[in-house]
């Protein structure tokens, strides 16, 4: 089965760090680019990163540039989003998801940045 | 960056009918746009890919159509697990990737 599993949210206080990750199963992941979407509360979809199959390019949304980090182990077939400097306004439920077309999304693991 | 505009935001429908939705891009993206369906609690599921084909499993009363700016999203016999947001999403011009805001479907 073509999964997806993130892990690694919780609650954090602001200007804390937090490491996500992202299991892929059921499908060649070292041959596909892979996204980290977010979705705050009650509120629709905001693509963040990107990062190539090879991790030769990375991209990243003006909201999370400098404080964000993508990056994947394809012997672990795993991806990774390392989060610094949070603010309240990255609370939200953080998803990955497969392919430059977006095709398949994890289940998503929830952040939440509160003093 | 392109911005996507769908429309309506919400439209209540009943079981049988034909539902019709739309996404607007502000500059031209071809045919590389996405349909999603979320449900309530659930992470997005893609039904629509390259704006006119259907993902494994989608039923066919799921329907996407359009290219350039103008694109929709048409479900021909609405039925009662349908209920949810739908988003469009241009991979076109990136980054960024961008999503509409989303139009929610109710059953009245």
């Amino acid at each position: 089965e073509v999964q997806l599993v993130e892990s690694g949210g919780g609650l954090v206080k602001p200007g804390s760090s937090l490491k996500l990750s992202c299991v892929a199963s059921g499908f060649t992941f070292s041959s596909y680019g892979m996204h980290w979407i977010r979705q705050a509360p009650k509120k629709g979809l905001e693509w963040i990163a990107l990062i190539y199959y090879d991790s030769s390019n990375k991209y990243y949304a003006d909201s999370v540039k400098g404080r964000f980090t993508i990056s994947r182990d394809n012997s672990k077939n795993t991806l990774y989003l390392e989060m610094n400097s949070l603010r309240s306004e990255d609370t939200a439920m953080y998803y990955c998801a497969k392919a430059t077309t977006v095709a398949l999304w994890g289940q998503g693991t929830l952040v939440t940045v509160s003093s | 960056n392109t911005v996507m505009t769908q429309s309506p935001t919400s439209m209540f429908t009943s079981v049988g009918d034909r539902v019709t939705m739309s996404c607007k891009a502000s500059q031209n993206v071809g045919i590389n746009v996405g349909w999603y369906q979320q449900k309530t609690g659930q992470s997005p599921k893609r039904l629509i890919y390259w704006a006119s084909n259907r993902d494994t499993g989608v039923p066919d009363r799921f329907t996407g159509s359009g290219s350039g700016t103008d694109f929709t999203l048409t479900i021909s016999n609405m039925q009662a697990e349908d209920p949810a947001i739908y988003y469009c999403l241009q991979h076109n011009s990136y980054p960024p990737w961008t999503f509409g805001g989303g139009t929610k479907l109710e059953l009245k």
